[in-house]
């Protein structure tokens, strides 16, 4: 079982929709991260909190919104998509924020959850 | 600019097969992290192995082993005797904070 755990895994959403995307995390970290993984693009960071605060928001549109209420939850409200927006949506956390610093260095991510916009 | 490159797109071989998935990356930064991590059908990226700068001892884990080579800028991942099991994309990763991400290499082990 995944210390990261995202729900749902799949979501089929129309333009006009408002949907959001859940990510917990059992290992008592303090950073959680939301990437974007398109198909043939590299995985894209699109926002880092560390102790619930925004620490990073890698130009991402406004039709996403991020909302760490503790340290253990994430989410990813979702608004007016558009079909570019369809891809595989992944959280991680890891112990500090900027894994480079942290102890192991260690991003653990959870199974993402599949977005299609129509 | 910090760059990774992963130029093998697909790689297809047969189970006992040696591999070598090819990583080659950009920085100007002379303190940085270098990653590699698994992505198995299921989703979830999971963490294989973090190298620094400064270490460039090549490292070898059961059937897996790194070659680090800072004057080619390159963190290979070789895979010895391959299963159908290591079928999976496998992402090189950079860091001096957070990640970034090569495309991947997506590996297929036919039995």
């Amino acid at each position: 079982e995944t210390g990261v755990t995202q729900t749902p895994r799949h979501l089929v959403m129309g333009m006009t929709n408002k949907k959001s995307l859940k990510c917990e995390q059992h290992l008592g970290h303090n950073a959680m991260y939301w990437y974007k993984q398109s198909a043939k693009k590299p995985l894209e960071l699109m926002f880092v909190y560390s102790l619930e605060e925004r620490v990073e928001n890698n130009s991402v549109p406004s039709r996403f919104s991020p909302e760490c209420p503790n340290s253990s939850h994430l989410f990813l409200h979702l608004h007016t998509l558009q079909p570019e927006d369809s891809a595989l949506y992944l959280c991680a956390s890891s112990q500090v924020a900027g894994t480079a610093t942290a102890n192991t260095g260690e991003l653990f991510f959870g199974e993402g959850s599949r977005l299609t916009v129509l | 600019a910090q760059k990774v490159t992963q130029a093998q797109t697909e790689i297809s071989v047969v189970e006992k097969e040696d591999v070598t998935l090819d990583c080659v990356y950009e920085t100007r930064d002379t303190t940085y992290y270098l990653f590699w991590y698994k992505q198995p059908p299921s989703g979830e990226l999971v963490f294989l192995i973090r190298r620094n700068s400064f270490d460039e001892q090549n490292e070898i884990s059961g059937r897996y082993s790194w070659n680090f080579q800072k004057s080619t800028s390159s963190f290979n991942f070789t895979i010895t005797a391959s299963q159908v099991v290591d079928s999976a994309v496998y992402f090189c990763a950079l860091a001096r904070g957070n990640l970034i991400f090569g495309k991947g290499t997506k590996l297929s082990v036919k039995p």
